[in-house]
């Protein structure tokens, strides 16, 4: 199985900030990354697709790039509605695998 | 717009078993796949399985093949996922997600809480 592992678990920033999580795979997953937003109490949402694309409806500060083994998720100028549960998931290959993930808290 | 609507919550005794639905509301349901991901409390994302209609297939994880089941029902345009001989550690929110061949998760169920406990 792919694991993979995201940093940092969590963190504290800023209404305004600019936030940068990095998810790592195991093996080269070519661009097969996969973002997902989980709210407290909440089901996951996917925000951005193979490692750029973004979902519909989901606000252009949210932003992926990497490749191969090494994934970042951006989010420039931290909103309110951000605080949450950020998930990395790999769709490369079978089993799917998730990221531990990283929760952005209000600092 | 397109709603995965899940059963309710479950309390069952250890060593049975439960029986999740996830019916598709105002979208397609035979071109997508189907998959169900486990969440236990305070902890992460678990894929556990899934399955794609249009192709009859079904692939599961590891740790729980041989104890999980996912079928999916055409002709009311529901998904199931069955769990035998119930743990203390299958106690989680499980989910329902829409996926394709890609195996991205667009569209996902508000949950179904499992617990089980003696």
């Amino acid at each position: 199985d792919i694991q993979m592992t995201q940093s940092p678990s969590s963190l504290s920033a800023s209404v305004g900030d600019r936030v940068t999580i990095t998810c790592r795979a195991s093996q080269s997953i070519v661009t097969f990354l996969n973002w997902y937003q989980q709210k407290a109490g909440k089901a996951p949402n996917l925000l951005i697709y193979e490692t750029s694309s973004l979902q519909s409806g989901v606000p252009s500060r949210f932003s992926g790039s990497g490749s191969g083994t090494e994934f970042t998720l951006t989010i420039s100028g931290l909103q309110p509605e951000d605080f949450a549960t950020y998930y990395c998931q790999q769709s490369y290959s079978v089993p799917v695998t998730f990221g531990g993930g990283t929760k952005v808290e209000i600092k | 717009q397109v709603q995965l609507v899940q059963s309710g919550a479950e309390v069952k005794k250890p060593g049975s078993s439960v029986k999740v639905s996830c019916k598709v509301s105002g979208g397609t349901f035979s071109s997508h796949g189907f998959n169900w991901v486990r969440q236990a409390p305070g902890q992460g994302l678990e894929w556990m399985g899934g399955i794609i209609p249009i192709l009859g297939s079904t692939t599961y994880a590891q740790k729980v093949q041989g104890r999980v089941t996912i079928t999916a029902d055409e002709s009311t345009n529901t998904a199931y996922m069955e769990l035998i001989s119930l743990r203390s550690e299958d106690t989680a929110i499980y989910y329902c997600a829409r996926g394709d061949l890609r195996w991205i998760l667009d569209v996902w169920g508000k949950g179904t809480t499992v617990t089980v406990s003696s």
